[in-house]
């Protein structure tokens, strides 16, 4: 089973800022997946990262507000740019070791507050 | 739109006690799956049910899934207080490219 390193665990960062998030994954993986989880409520998906290609990206989610970078099949990071209080969230890695729909392994998420 | 909706949104019992959740999705899947988080950190994956099996067991879990109405259930059985968390069912709809949660069901288990 794949292990995932996620940083930071948690930051409070300034209006207007940006924070970048890592993820070191363990194995190599094909695809990784990152997710924003809003208090309460449940993961969505943000953008699927492929190594040597662009990330795609769900719908409501643009790659100026959130550029990924996936230099290798073990690293991703995603940025959250220009951030505003709406952007306070837990945001979460995750692989598929499997392929897709296969069991997810998560990283242990980011705590974001904007103030 | 979401594909899992899940019911009780919350649920408090006491130490003991049997817990059930309900999972309900609206397109053919591949699999479905359940999992578990603490307090706003990383899932932990607790248990894969395909779409050719009824019920599925691990330790004190019990997952149970009904193709035809489109519905699964996680019981879990002589909960602790440990078991304190929120539960989510997770699908994987067939010829989709991505795996979809449901709402999520939040537990707590009463010492």
């Amino acid at each position: 089973s794949a292990v995932i390193s996620q940083k930071p665990s948690r930051d409070i960062c300034q209006r207007g800022t940006s924070l970048t998030i890592q993820c070191q994954v363990d194995s190599q993986v094909t695809m990784m997946f990152w997710y924003r989880q809003q208090p309460g409520q449940s993961l969505t998906l943000i953008a699927t990262a492929n190594q040597g290609s662009e990330a795609t990206y769900e719908s409501g989610f643009v790659i100026d507000k959130f550029p990924i970078s996936r230099p290798n099949l073990t690293f991703s990071t995603l940025t959250v740019s220009n951030m505003s209080p709406e952007d306070s969230s837990i945001y979460l890695c995750s692989v598929e070791e499997g392929g897709m729909g296969t069991e997810a392994f998560f990283g242990q998420g980011t705590r974001l507050t904007v103030v | 739109s979401q594909q899992g909706e899940e019911d009780p949104q919350a649920l408090s019992i006491q130490e003991g006690e049997n817990a059930t959740m309900n999972c309900s999705y609206k397109t053919s899947i591949n699999n479905l799956q359940w999992y578990r988080q603490n307090s706003g950190r990383g899932l932990v994956h607790l248990i894969l049910i395909r779409s050719n099996e009824r019920e599925k067991h691990s330790g004190r879990l019990r997952v149970t899934l009904d193709t035809s109405k489109k519905s699964s259930s996680l019981l879990i059985t002589a909960s602790r207080a440990a078991d304190t968390a929120s539960y989510f069912c997770a699908t994987a709809p067939t010829g989709g490219f991505k795996t979809i949660f449901g709402a999520g069901t939040r537990l707590f288990v009463k010492a």
